[in-house]
């Protein structure tokens, strides 16, 4: 099964705009952390933003925010006020605790193209 | 600068021969992985070292081998028993274990084979 599961495959947006990104996780350990990271076309990945399992609050940074609803197991990023440099792909994963050796699961990606 | 170096950026390789990406880091980390990505894809993982001298399976193991006889360096090797190697391969390394411990990538290197 999916560990993590991102549903678009696609996005574009106009600049200035907010977006949003979906994310949906599937675990059964307590402890996980969830962690979104942006490729550019270049190929490197960039850490965008965490998200621990037992924080009570989301998590911010910068134009990035992460809307947590534990209970449903999604971890969505937004995007405000999106900016042409924020066209890439995106990644969201899950580092589980010990009983998965604290590895990262990755999800397929969403490519958010923002037009001018 | 800390960071994390991979080498060469662009590989070519013929068919039925082995190569070996590089992998370094200066971050003092004592975590390390490789990952495979297919056009389009997300990562899956290859091998992971959380300790030096010491390495374990990921999810697409087979084709491949790695060694860690040091902190800093987690090298991959590509063998021609790999069926499809052409992909690209980032390397990441972390503090530790922890599921708060971010992962640092390199750059990436693009392997084709002819």
């Amino acid at each position: 099964a999916q560990k993590i599961t991102q549903t678009q495959p696609g996005m574009f947006v106009q600049e200035k705009e907010a977006v949003t990104l979906d994310c949906t996780y599937d675990t059964s350990d307590q402890s996980y952390g969830l962690f979104w990271y942006k490729q550019p076309s270049s190929g490197e990945m960039i850490f965008l933003i965490y998200q621990g399992s037992y924080d009570e609050q989301n998590a911010t940074e910068g134009r990035y925010s992460l809307n947590f609803q534990k209970a449903r197991k999604s971890a969505n990023l937004v995007i405000s006020a999106s900016q042409l440099g924020d066209s890439a792909m995106y990644f969201c994963a899950m580092r589980e605790g010990p009983s998965n050796d604290y590895k990262l699961s990755f999800g397929a990606g969403t490519t958010v193209t923002v037009r001018a | 600068d800390g960071g994390i170096t991979q080498s060469p950026k662009y590989l070519f390789r013929k068919e039925g021969q082995n190569v070996t990406l590089s992998c370094e880091q200066n971050l003092n980390h004592d975590a390390m992985y490789w990952y495979r990505q297919d056009p389009g894809q997300g990562l899956r993982l290859i091998y992971y070292s959380q300790i030096v001298n010491d390495f374990q399976k990921g999810d697409i193991a087979e084709g491949y081998s790695v060694s860690r006889e040091k902190k800093e360096s987690f090298p991959l090797t590509v063998t021609s028993a790999q069926k499809n190697p052409t992909a690209f391969y980032l390397c990441a390394s972390s503090r530790g274990s922890g599921t708060y411990n971010e992962q640092f990538f390199g750059p990436g290197t693009r392997l084709t084979v002819l």
